[in-house]
C-alpha cells in the first residue's frame, strides 16, 4: 500500500530535549516536505526536499532541522524543543512534474511543556 | 496579506443542501490550483485538482476564476460523510511548494 509513515504519533516531551520524528514513504518521490499546523493559521512549510542530500527551508524553518540521507526518509529533527513548537506536525511526499499531489503522513501531535 | 484566504465558515447545511465556498489568491503566476479535505485534525487528502475550464467529480464541482484570482467548491447533495474541512491549494508556476488555505468547515446535518 502507498503510504506516507510519521512515528511518533503522539509525542509529550520537556523544553530542551532534544526530538526525532520520522517520516519515511513507499512511493519513491523526490519531493518531502514537513507542515506544521495550528489553527486559524493552515500549513505551515517548514523545510523541504527536492531529493536525496538537498534540502531547503520553507516559511517557518526557525528552531528545525531536517536531513534526507535515503531518498524514502525525511526526518524531522527539534534540537532543543520550546512551547512554541506545539503543533500538529504534517511529513508529505510528492512526486515531481504534472499533478504534483502530496501524500500527507497521518500526523505528529506534539506537546512541549 | 495571506498567500491563500478562505472563509473559516462553519457552514451548517442539512443533508440534500447545497453548498459552496470560495478561496482567494494573491499570487497571480498561481499555476496549479486543487481542494484537499481534512477530516478531525486527520491528515488532509486530495479531493480534486481545478483545471481553467472547471471540473466536476460527482457531487463535487470545481471552478477557477483566474481574472479574480479565485477557486471555488460546490458541494451538491450533501452527505452527512460530507462534513470536513475543506483546504485551498495553490501552486505557483515554476514552484513546487505549496500554499495552504486555513481551511472551510462544513458541517452537513441529519
Amino acid at each position: 500500500e502507498a503510504q506516507v509513515t510519521q512515528n511518533p504519533r503522539y509525542l509529550i516531551t520537556v523544553t530542551g530535549k532534544k526530538l526525532t520524528v520520522t517520516c519515511s514513504q513507499n512511493m519513491n518521490h523526490e519531493y518531502m516536505s514537513w507542515y506544521r499546523q495550528d489553527p486559524g493559521l493552515g500549513l505551515r512549510q517548514i523545510y523541504y526536499s527536492m531529493n536525496v542530500e538537498v534540502t531547503d527551508k520553507g516559511d517557518v524553518p526557525e528552531g528545525y532541522k531536517v536531513s534526507r540521507k535515503e531518498k524514502r526518509n525525511f526526518p524531522l529533527i527539534l534540537e532543543s524543543p520550546s512551547p512554541n513548537q506545539t503543533s500538529l506536525y504534517f511529513c508529505a511526499s510528492s512526486p515531481l512534474g504534472t499533478g504534483f499531489e502530496a501524500f500527507f503522513g497521518q500526523g505528529t501531535r506534539l506537546t512541549v511543556v | 496579506r495571506k498567500e491563500v484566504e478562505q472563509d473559516p465558515g462553519p457552514f451548517n447545511v442539512p443533508e440534500g443542501a447545497t453548498v459552496a465556498f470560495n478561496c482567494t489568491y494573491s499570487n497571480s503566476a498561481s499555476q496549479s490550483f486543487f481542494w484537499y479535505r481534512q477530516d478531525c485534525r486527520k491528515e488532509p487528502k486530495l479531493l480534486m485538482s481545478v483545471y481553467s475550464s472547471g471540473n466536476e467529480d460527482g457531487r463535487f464541482t470545481a471552478q477557477l476564476n483566474r481574472a479574480s484570482q479565485y477557486i471555488s467548491l460546490l458541494i451538491r447533495d450533501s452527505k452527512l460523510s460530507d462534513s470536513a474541512t475543506y483546504l485551498c491549494v495553490v501552486k505557483p508556476s515554476g514552484d513546487y511548494k505549496l500554499s495552504f488555505g486555513a481551511g472551510t468547515t462544513v458541517t452537513v446535518r441529519a
